[in-house]
């Protein structure tokens, strides 16, 4: 079975640009969860989305959205990208909105220059 | 979420028993424990959670004290490849957000 799988799984950009990263859940999964990690750190929760629906979002600014599609796949936006945003992008995928289990993809390696 | 407290790192000898503590002491009633561990370049995996009782899967071994406020998650017979950082987590289940503290660093050495 597929596992979570997101893409790019790499990706440069520059101080004031957008950038639009993606993720395929599990098979059934209707939970879709994203996690910014900047490099020596535990992963710091961005937003949960569940049926297409915002169910959490973290202490990030506004400059930072996502969605849900109808095929439980989610997109994270980031405007205005700062050298700060350098990050590796996790999401995470569960069967409901509050599931004991979730599991990460990858990731995306975002750098900002 | 109640917030956690883990040594930043730990070695183990390859094939013994990887004990890795965890302090919880603001954990409310209805906060369950979560470890992950996330092995270098990869996402964070889950491993095993409990809210009372010591928990056993295939993976690990949770032992929750009596008053809930330390766990040790027990790799009981470490191979180099548990070689990771190992997140201790406590949340309720109201939604599925997890807050990642530092972390225990576990290096298995041969």
């Amino acid at each position: 079975d597929a596992g979570v799988t997101q893409s790019p799984t790499h990706l440069i950009k520059t101080r004031g640009q957008h950038v639009t990263l993606r993720c395929s859940p599990i098979s059934g999964h209707k939970s879709v969860s994203w996690y910014q990690q900047v490099l020596g750190q535990g992963p710091q929760f961005i937003f949960q989305y569940y049926e297409k629906e915002e169910r959490g979002r973290g202490n990030f600014p506004d400059r930072f959205s996502a969605r849900q599609f109808p095929n439980y796949s989610s997109e994270l936006n980031v405007n205005a990208l700062l050298l700060g945003d350098s990050a590796l992008y996790l999401c995470a995928s569960s069967l409901e909105a509050a599931s004991y289990e979730q599991y990460f993809g990858p990731g995306t390696r975002l750098t900002v220059t | 979420d109640a917030k956690t407290t883990q040594p930043p790192s730990m070695d183990c000898a390859e094939g013994r028993a990887a004990n890795l503590p965890c302090n919880h002491s603001t954990i409310s009633g209805n906060e369950y424990v979560y470890w992950y561990r996330q092995i270098h370049s990869q996402g964070p995996q889950y491993i095993i959670h409990g809210l009372k009782n010591n928990e056993t899967n295939e993976m690990a071994s949770l032992i929750i004290t009596e008053d809930r406020k330390s766990s040790t998650l027990i790799l009981p017979h470490a191979t180099l490849r548990d070689t990771a950082v190992y997140y201790c987590i406590v949340r309720n289940n109201a939604g599925n957000m997890l807050t990642f503290g530092g972390g225990t660093r576990l290096m298995v050495k041969p």
